[in-house]
């Protein structure tokens, strides 16, 4: 079982909602990253936080708003979003930032997300 | 564009003999993999990693193979069971670089 947990596993939206996934980790780890998976495709990294604080932002748009109030918690704020956002948000965590290698960086279940 | 890629997007297998995944990577200065897998409706779950400096590593009943050469990555899972169907990726870092790169998966089959 991944020690990476993500809330909700389900969360269906309109694009004039506002929502938020969470993320937590035990592990003492201090990188937490967001991806996105679509179906059939492999997880693309959308941000890294390292130490709390943002490090990486992969072009993402606004309407996604990442934020690490503490070293364990990581959100992801959504905000008129599109049906196209639909997908499989990934939160994973790892030790240090993914620059290093052996640096094991572990997934959680995912959130599906559904815009209507 | 991906500097990851898999050879075959689907590999089916009969129940207990050995399979093999494939991956081509392109980026030379790449040097630390990682092989995961992903159940239907599930996270990626970290099965195996290799780093640069090693061409095998082995654990329970899986092996890794680098051959740095070709830039090949393949993980040999032994004796396969049902519970071993799941869509495996690779991934790569490159040294000092951010972020996952991932293949496209392989979806392996157990057939009974």
């Amino acid at each position: 079982d991944t020690e990476v947990t993500q809330t909700p596993k389900h969360l269906v939206m309109g694009m004039t909602n506002k929502k938020s996934l969470k993320c937590e980790q035990h592990m003492g780890h201090r990188a937490m990253y967001w991806y996105k998976q679509k179906a059939k495709k492999p997880p693309e990294l959308m941000f890294v936080y390292s130490y709390e604080k943002l490090s990486i932002n992969e072009s993402v748009p606004s309407r996604f708003s990442p934020e690490c109030p503490n070293s364990s918690l990581l959100n992801l704020h959504l905000h008129a979003l599109q049906p196209e956002d639909s997908a499989l948000y990934l939160c994973a965590s790892s030790q240090e930032r993914q620059g290093a290698a052996g640096n094991t960086i572990y997934f959680g279940e995912g959130s599906w997300l559904t815009v209507v | 564009g991906e500097s990851v890629g898999l050879h075959l997007p689907t590999l089916s297998v009969q129940e207990g003999d050995n399979s093999i995944i494939n991956c081509a990577y392109s980026n030379s200065a790449s040097d630390y993999f990682i092989w995961y897998k992903q159940e239907s409706g599930k996270g990626p779950q970290f099965i195996i990693d290799i780093r640069s400096n090693m061409d095998k590593r082995q654990g329970q009943r899986v092996t890794v193979l680098l051959n740095k050469t070709v830039k090949h990555l393949s993980l040999q899972i032994a004796a396969t069971q049902p519970g071993d169907s799941a869509v495996y990726f690779c991934a790569e870092i490159s040294g000092g670089a951010d972020g996952l790169t991932f293949g496209k998966g392989t979806h392996l089959i157990i057939q009974p």
